[in-house]
């Protein structure tokens, strides 16, 4: 079935560092791609998201370009502030008839001053 | 414009107790779901409704039930509650195409003692 893998964490960085998250997804056809992120204590909300091969999704100075050639959609920020620090979910989201949204485990994002 | 709304936002709760959350919408979507979350397993899909009148089993639907009578409700009824349940509980919605942002609740915070 569909799966989204992302990279483990923790991950820990000084304000102004470079970010990348990796996520590679496996799925039939042509799913659309997603970055959520969720805030401490609260629900998920959409990041930023791209719905066909090569689509840059970018917000908030974050980007990630979906690479069907890898079945990658990395997370990358320039310069990373504190308050970004947060859970990163890559999803993917079938076009199979269910319209399930599949997550991957989520990675912690500590930026410290 | 509420959005999504989740009810209770936590729950202390005895083994063996039939509970159910609530959830609402007022956005008129098609699609709802019900995630739980669990520290190093992420996002977890247990039930999903494509429309009013029809579920779906997600990746953990085993203790759970839902129903999806009209648009706006969704409900996720734990019959006989174990400490295994123990997490949080995320309802989502989405208009219904595969490409579209998927809305999330404040969780349901459940202890099952």
């Amino acid at each position: 079935g569909d799966s989204v893998t992302q990279m483990e964490g923790p991950v820990t960085l000084s304000e102004e560092a470079f970010l990348t998250i990796n996520c590679t997804y496996t799925a039939t056809g042509y799913p659309s791609l997603f970055w959520y992120v969720q805030y401490p204590g609260e629900g998920l909300q959409l990041l930023l998201k791209a719905t066909k091969a090569d689509d840059k999704g970018s917000n908030k100075g974050f980007e990630a370009t979906y690479r069907k050639e890898t079945t990658s959609f990395h997370l990358e920020k320039g310069s990373v502030q504190v308050s970004d620090s947060a859970v990163y979910f890559c999803a993917l989201s079938d076009q199979g008839g269910s319209e399930k949204l599949v997550f991957g485990k989520g990675t912690k994002l500590t930026v410290n001053p | 414009i509420a959005g999504i709304t989740q009810a209770p936002t936590s729950q202390i709760l005895a083994a063996g107790r039939r509970m159910t959350l609530r959830c609402t919408q007022d956005m008129r979507h098609n699609a709802m779901y019900w995630y739980r979350q669990d520290l190093g397993l992420g996002l977890r899909l247990i039930h999903y409704s494509n429309t009013a009148g029809t579920t779906g089993k997600g990746e953990v639907p085993d203790g759970y039930s839902v129903s999806r009578a009209n648009t706006d409700d969704f409900p996720l009824t734990l019959a006989s509650a174990v400490p295994s349940q123990t997490s949080v509980y995320f309802c989502a919605s989405r208009k219904d195409s595969s490409n579209t942002e998927a809305f999330f609740g404040q969780g349901t915070r459940l202890t099952v003692v």
